[in-house]
């Protein structure tokens, strides 16, 4: 299986900032590179696909880069309703795989 | 809107079967990836498989003794069965909707089946 990691773990931000996740494939995943946002209790949210894309309806302040190994999930002034965990995902190789998650909480 | 809602049994017995069906409404089921997404306390997402509208699944290596899922495009749902359950396939279960090629993007989530096995 292709593993996936992230880093931070967890960070503490606060509003207007602007803040990196990193996440790590162990193998190449080509662009085919997914991030999330979850909620506690709720479903997990796309906000980009394919490394780079922005889902639709997902504000422009969320933006991704990255390929092969190595991508980036950036979020620009940070807003409230940002505070949350963050999961990459690679949808190249079966099965597909999540990383561990990125917890985003309030400095 | 596509909205997803799974419905199943919230507790089952250790060393029996797991079973979950998805209904889709808002759109037709035809064209698409069914994927099963399983979330266990304190652990990370785990990918079950997908099954293609047509009827070809492909499952996670790791689980494909014990799962099968079917879909039933007349009535726009799918199923999932994990048979031989043990403690560690505690978890939410989401059923998804899985576009793109090869169906690597994962746009359309249900609410979350939470699942729990007893001894």
């Amino acid at each position: 299986d292709v593993q996936m990691t992230q880093s931070p773990s967890s960070l503490s931000a606060s509003i207007g900032d602007t803040i990196s996740i990193t996440c790590r494939a162990s193998e190449s995943v080509s662009s085919y590179l997914s991030w999330f946002q979850q909620k506690p209790g709720k479903a997990p949210k796309l906000l980009i696909f394919a490394s780079s894309a922005l889902q639709s309806g997902v504000p422009s302040r969320f933006s991704g880069s990255g390929s092969e190994t190595f991508f980036t999930l950036t979020i620009t002034n940070l807003q409230p309703e940002d505070f949350a965990t963050y999961f990459c995902q690679q949808g190249f190789t079966i099965p597909h795989t999540f990383g561990p998650g990125t917890l985003v909480d309030f400095k | 809107q596509l909205r997803l809602q799974e419905s199943g049994p919230g507790l089952v017995k250790s060393s029996e079967t797991l079973s979950l069906t998805c209904e889709v409404s808002g759109d037709p089921i035809n064209g698409f990836f069914w994927g099963w997404i399983r979330q266990p306390p304190g652990r990370p997402i785990e990918w079950l498989g997908y099954i293609y509208y047509k009827g070809d699944t492909t499952f996670s290596p790791s689980l494909k003794d014990r799962v099968t899922m079917s879909v039933d495009t007349s009535r726009n749902q799918f199923s999932l069965k994990l048979k031989s359950v043990t403690s560690a396939d505690t978890a939410t279960y989401f059923c998804v909707r899985q576009s793109g090629f090869r169906g690597m993007k994962i746009d359309v989530w249900g609410q979350g089946a939470p699942v729990s096995v007893s001894s």
